[in-house]
């Protein structure tokens, strides 16, 4: 069965800092990778989708990357902010469309 | 972007009273809509996947009676939780896939969530 570990579980950090969050999957089988934010009491907000063909994605201050064969993401954010701050899930999917999450980092960017 | 919506968001009920929330796709069609249960910091909890006119798919340890999943037309997905207790108070997210037509894979995405209370 899919495992999806996020690292750290909680983080926090100064404004303008660059930090970097941690995923990592034990089947590399997978059909596409994806990070999500969410807000306290809200839904997903998606942020960057990796097809499992591609090593990266870049959205303004965040890129992600994917290493399929080690099973190992890593979303990095560029001089982070206050409204930065929640908590960022990450999720793969199979070929069928089923989503396997991630616990979350929760980010406090800190002004 | 394509838009999920999902009422309500908030509810609150009595212990032994059966909730219903709804999905619903606002400018697409969703072939496939899927129930989601996140407990306070930890993780989606994937419950069932439906597909419109079938019957929903629950995943393991999902008790299909305790959560009737409907999905009657490509907008709107609908589960009813029955007969509620404390222990089924939760966040409950949906969401609904369709083929993007550009990429040509199917995209998921997600509503707002309902945070259901039950006393």
């Amino acid at each position: 069965k899919q495992e999806v570990t996020q690292i750290p579980a909680a983080l926090s950090v100064p404004e303008g800092e660059n930090l970097v969050l941690n995923c990592s999957f034990t089947d590399s089988a997978i059909y596409n990778l994806q990070w999500f934010r969410q807000d306290p009491g809200k839904g997903l907000t998606s942020l960057l989708l990796i097809q499992s063909s591609q090593r990266e994605q870049t959205s303004g201050r965040l890129n992600a990357s994917l290493d399929k064969s080690s099973g190992r993401s890593t979303l990095y954010i560029a001089a982070s902010q206050p409204g930065d701050s929640a908590t960022y899930l990450c999720a793969v999917t199979n070929i069928f469309n089923k989503f396997y999450f991630g616990s979350g980092t929760k980010l406090n960017v800190k002004p | 972007g394509a838009v999920v919506s999902q009422h309500p968001s908030r509810v609150i009920c009595k212990s032994g009273t059966s909730v219903k929330i709804e999905c619903r796709s606002l400018d697409f069609q969703a072939t496939t809509m899927f129930w989601y249960r996140q407990f306070p910091k930890k993780s989606l909890m994937l419950m069932a996947t439906s597909n419109e006119g079938s019957k929903a798919t629950y995943e393991q340890g999902v008790e299909k009676d305790k959560f009737l999943i409907n999905h009657a037309s490509l907008t709107l997905s609908t589960l009813t939780v029955t007969s509620a207790h404390p222990e089924d108070s939760s966040f409950y997210i949906c969401s609904a896939s369709s083929l993007a037509q550009v990429s040509g894979y199917n995209e998921q995405f997600f509503g707002p969530g309902t945070r259901l209370t039950v006393l």
